[in-house]
């Protein structure tokens, strides 16, 4: 199992501009979720999914989009990149046990 | 989901045990306790959880207060692996798909 993967690993993109960031699991995971993580503070939610079709919002979900066509794949679409928007990003998934499962991040920059 | 604190960096020596404080006091009877860590440059990954009992496993030990609001995470013996963000999360027994409540943890430094 490759476990949660996310692409790209960096992104640098200017203000204005669109992107997807890419995550996918191949654990048959029901539940996928999207954090971002500035510098030295914890983790926020940003959107979430209960399944194929279904997804809400988490903590922080301006300016993000996200759809659930696939039980495997949860991308997040920034709509119109603005500088707040420069983080990490994880992607994460979990069965209906409690642990949840991170991928490696993707660093974004905005300039 | 309850608050919890922790204090922001501990500072422990290699192969010594190491001991991680979490104080939850508003905790409810349905709270999970969960712990996590954060590697450098890592995603958080999972260490343990309990409600009651205390909790084993191949990675720590979690010693939870009789009255449920504090716990610790353990390490039994300390290696410079180890060093992170320590995360301690309460999650409600439903399990719940709308993510962790991440605060900010505590930074464990460990000498050699």
């Amino acid at each position: 199992n490759a476990g949660v993967t996310q692409t790209p690993k960096f992104q640098v993109l200017k203000t204005g501009q669109s992107m997807t960031l890419q995550c996918a699991q191949d654990m048959n995971h029901e539940y996928m979720s999207w954090y971002r993580q500035d510098p030295g503070m914890g983790l926020r939610l940003i959107h979430y999914s209960v399944g194929a079709g279904i997804t809400d919002q988490g903590e922080v979900p301006n300016g993000y989009n996200v759809s659930r066509s696939t039980t495997e794949d949860f991308p997040l679409r920034l709509l119109s990149a603005a500088p707040s928007q420069t983080s990490v990003y994880f992607c994460a998934s979990k069965n209906r046990a409690y642990e949840q499962y991170f991928g490696p991040g993707t660093r974004l920059t905005v300039t | 989901d309850a608050k919890t604190t922790q204090p922001n960096s501990m500072e422990s020596n290699e192969e010594e045990p190491v001991h991680l404080p979490c104080n939850h006091s508003t905790i409810s009877g349905t709270d999970y306790i969960h712990w996590y860590r954060q590697l450098p440059s890592q995603g958080p990954e999972y260490v343990i959880h309990g409600l009651t009992s205390n909790v084993n496993n191949r990675m720590a030990s979690l010693a939870i207060a009789e009255d449920r609001k504090s716990s610790t995470l353990i390490l039994h013996r300390a290696t410079l692996r180890d060093a992170a963000v320590y995360y301690c999360i309460l999650r409600d027994a439903g399990g719940g798909a709308d993510g962790l409540t991440f605060g900010k943890g505590t930074h464990l430094i460990i000498q050699p």
